[in-house]
């Protein structure tokens, strides 16, 4: 069974511009979340979806963060406009119902110039 | 405060040692607890869960304080494929939310 996948692996963008990050969950599964790990910093929850429906944004950092989820499947991060201190791994994860174990993606590691 | 501390190491120990990673956490009102492996460049992976009771799997033996907000991990016979990060991980109460503890690097050496 394929795991959590994520598009791009790697982002460079420069300050000011619009990068939008997907993920596709390991399928069946209801529960999306979003994760970003800055440098030196640890792994920080940004926001959960149950199917299409966000459950939980409250790690969300400010409005330049919009994620998405439409139809209850892949989601989307797009950050616009990027700023510096944007630069971190983001990390999707996915988990069925009911279930404490969340199973990570590879992450999108952006790099804001 | 964090929510998650750790003793961020290094670890270098030589195969076959035994070796034990420590964190806390900050809300008492915690009920599920984990420890996940990173590798370098790589997505955390569960390593396992951590019961009351105390649970082990393998050569490796995981403990819960609740008085102390404590949780530990074990890791006995260590090999050298068990060097990676590996991160106390503790559920938020009232939702789904994992907050992680920055992590604690471990090199097992020949």
């Amino acid at each position: 069974e394929a795991g959590v996948t994520q598009f791009p692996s790697h982002s460079v963008i420069e300050k000011g511009q619009t990068v939008t990050l997907r993920c596709d969950p390991i399928s069946g599964h209801d529960n999306l979340y979003w994760y970003r790990r800055v440098m030196g910093k640890e792994i920080k929850f940004l926001l959960h979806f149950v199917k299409e429906s966000k459950q939980d944004e409250s790690g969300m950092p400010n409005n330049r963060f919009l994620a998405e989820r439409t139809g209850g499947t892949y989601s989307t991060l797009k950050v616009q406009p990027a700023e510096l201190e944007d630069s971190g791994v983001y990390f999707c994860a996915s988990s069925p119902q009911r279930s404490n174990e969340q199973f990570f993606g590879p992450g999108t590691r952006l790099t804001v110039l | 405060r964090k929510e998650v501390e750790q003793d961020p190491g290094p670890f270098n120990v030589p195969e076959g040692a035994t070796v034990a990673f420590n964190c806390t956490y900050s809300n008492s009102a915690s009920q599920s607890f984990f420890w996940y492996r990173q590798d370098c460049r790589k997505e955390p992976k569960l390593l396992m869960s951590v019961y009351s009771s105390g649970n082990e799997d393998g050569r490796f033996t995981a403990q819960l304080n609740r008085a102390s907000q404590y949780i530990s991990l074990l890791i006995r016979d260590s090999k050298l494929s068990d060097s990676a990060t590996y991160l106390c991980v503790v559920k938020e109460p009232s939702g789904y939310a994992l907050n992680f503890g920055k992590g604690t690097s471990l090199l097992v050496t020949p």
